[in-house]
């Protein structure tokens, strides 16, 4: 089975700061790994995926994440944030194409201004 | 529309009634979920729909949730007998393909808060 776990539950930070939100996963197959960004009382958007290849991923948003297997993590970075990406993040990963998608617990970035 | 959409977007519900909840997801999408995210959580898995059949209903909390796709398109969540801790956002997603081929982002709608008194 795989689980996800994000230490962060909130992380507040000024705006044009970087920032990064820390995700680790645990699974016995390989899988796909997700960031998505749920505005309040809106949906989930995939903020960028990996599948294979390249370790380090870039999403919408000026947003980037970086694969590494040896430590199972997918972490979130961001150079300088803006008040729009106060948001909810969730980490995730999925085994394959059709499968469920397994969330972790989320963290909410706060852009201080 | 272009997205997938969920109705209604908010729903309360005295404990002990009976609610559905309607997905439309993107026209042609073969997969369809179902995901129920309590306040301050992600989103946890309760059933998944491949056209019309069913094909993992693992996270279904109870013999109260009940979801149907007659047709392979629109969805219906309904839950029996609600009880407080049905209280939650209910998320649905759809993806373009079935069992076969590469990776298929998962669409997700608005989603239905479900406020049970």
């Amino acid at each position: 089975a795989q689980s996800v776990t994000q230490l962060d539950s909130q992380v507040p930070v000024f705006e044009e700061a970087p920032v990064e939100l820390r995700c680790n996963y645990s699974s016995s197959v390989s899988v796909y790994l997700f960031w998505y960004v749920q505005y309040p009382n809106q949906g989930l958007q995939l903020l960028l995926k990996y599948l294979s290849g390249s370790t380090l991923v870039k999403g919408i948003n000026g947003f980037e994440a970086e694969f590494n297997k040896s430590q199972t993590s997918f972490h979130l970075r961001k150079p300088s944030v803006h008040i729009s990406d106060t948001a909810e993040y969730f980490c995730a990963v999925g085994k394959t194409s059709y499968d469920k998608v397994i969330f972790g617990p989320g963290t909410s970035l706060s852009v201080i201004p | 529309g272009a997205g997938v959409s969920q109705s209604p977007r908010y729903k309360v519900a005295k404990r002990g009634q009976d609610v559905a909840l309607r997905c439309d997801p993107i026209s042609g999408h073969v997969s369809l979920f179902w995901y129920q995210q309590a306040l301050g959580q992600g989103p946890e898995f309760l059933t998944y729909f491949q056209n019309e059949a069913q094909l993992d209903k693992s996270g279904l909390p109870s013999d109260r949730f009940f979801a149907e796709r007659p047709e392979g398109s629109v969805s219906t969540l309904k839950i029996q007998r609600t009880q407080q801790e049905d209280s939650a956002v209910y998320l649905c997603a759809s993806s373009p393909a079935g069992t076969s081929g590469g990776y298929n982002e998962q669409f997700f709608g608005p989603g239905t808060r479900l406020t049970v008194l």
